[in-house]
């Protein structure tokens, strides 16, 4: 199916176990976004990838890894899972290119992870 | 980061328009507007995108005067589905200088 898919969409772990989340688009899109959405309030970007082998940082980074050596995925990894990561998780992809004002974000569906 | 202020919740009725601003004081040239739509439990979805005057779609209409410091959403005859967290986002998505405010909660009543 073509789209955006995030995997699993739940998740329950421990205080300190690694967690990967995954995130799988089949538009060939440049763009992937990592964003986290705690209760009750908007979303903060993590990481960002404008192509494969290429991240960023965004606004809340600390405690998270990405990867993406193909264009298709972008995994997001907590290598040393803490309480306060506890959130939704979202992956998100555009198709434009930088320094265009007018790109629009297709989000997934989201991944709810509880650290316990 | 480009930064938007928006009333943190609305209530309105159905059958009634409803019209959500947004400020963007520091929005920059080449800067679009983009509104988002969420649902519990579901991620963010596009409603409308401008850069100056006024557009619409099927869904809504967004007026942007001329300064840009600001935008409106309009909700035309809003019905209980449209009870959701609208977003404003102004900045180049792809250049990481655009960030989501904690946005409007509507509440639409019967």
């Amino acid at each position: 199916d073509a789209g955006i898919t995030q995997s699993p969409r739940y998740k329950i772990t421990e205080t300190g176990r690694q967690v990967t989340l995954m995130c799988h688009q089949t538009w060939s899109h440049s763009y992937m976004f990592w964003y986290r959405q705690d209760l009750g309030h908007g979303l903060r970007l993590i990481y960002y990838s404008a192509a494969a082998d290429i991240t960023d940082k965004g606004e809340v980074p600390d405690g998270y890894v990405v990867s993406r050596s193909k264009t298709e995925n972008f995994p997001l990894t907590l290598e040393s899972a803490t309480r306060s990561q506890t959130s939704v998780y979202f992956c998100a992809t555009t198709p434009g290119q930088r320094f265009s004002g007018a790109n629009v974000l297709t989000f997934g569906a989201g991944s709810r992870l509880t650290v316990l | 980061l480009a930064k938007t202020t928006q009333p943190i919740s609305m209530d309105s009725y159905e059958g009634q328009e409803v019209n959500i601003t947004c400020s963007h004081n520091n929005i920059a040239t080449n800067d679009y507007i983009t509104w988002y739509q969420q649902f519990p439990s579901q991620g963010p979805r596009f409603i409308i995108q401008g850069y100056k005057t006024k557009v619409t779609n099927e869904v809504a209409s967004l007026f942007i005067p001329a300064d840009r410091k600001s935008s409106t959403l309009s909700l035309p005859r809003v019905s209980l589905s449209d009870t959701a967290v609208y977003y404003c986002l102004v900045g180049d998505i792809n250049a990481g200088k655009s960030t989501f405010g904690d946005g409007t909660t509507l509440t639409v009543k019967p």
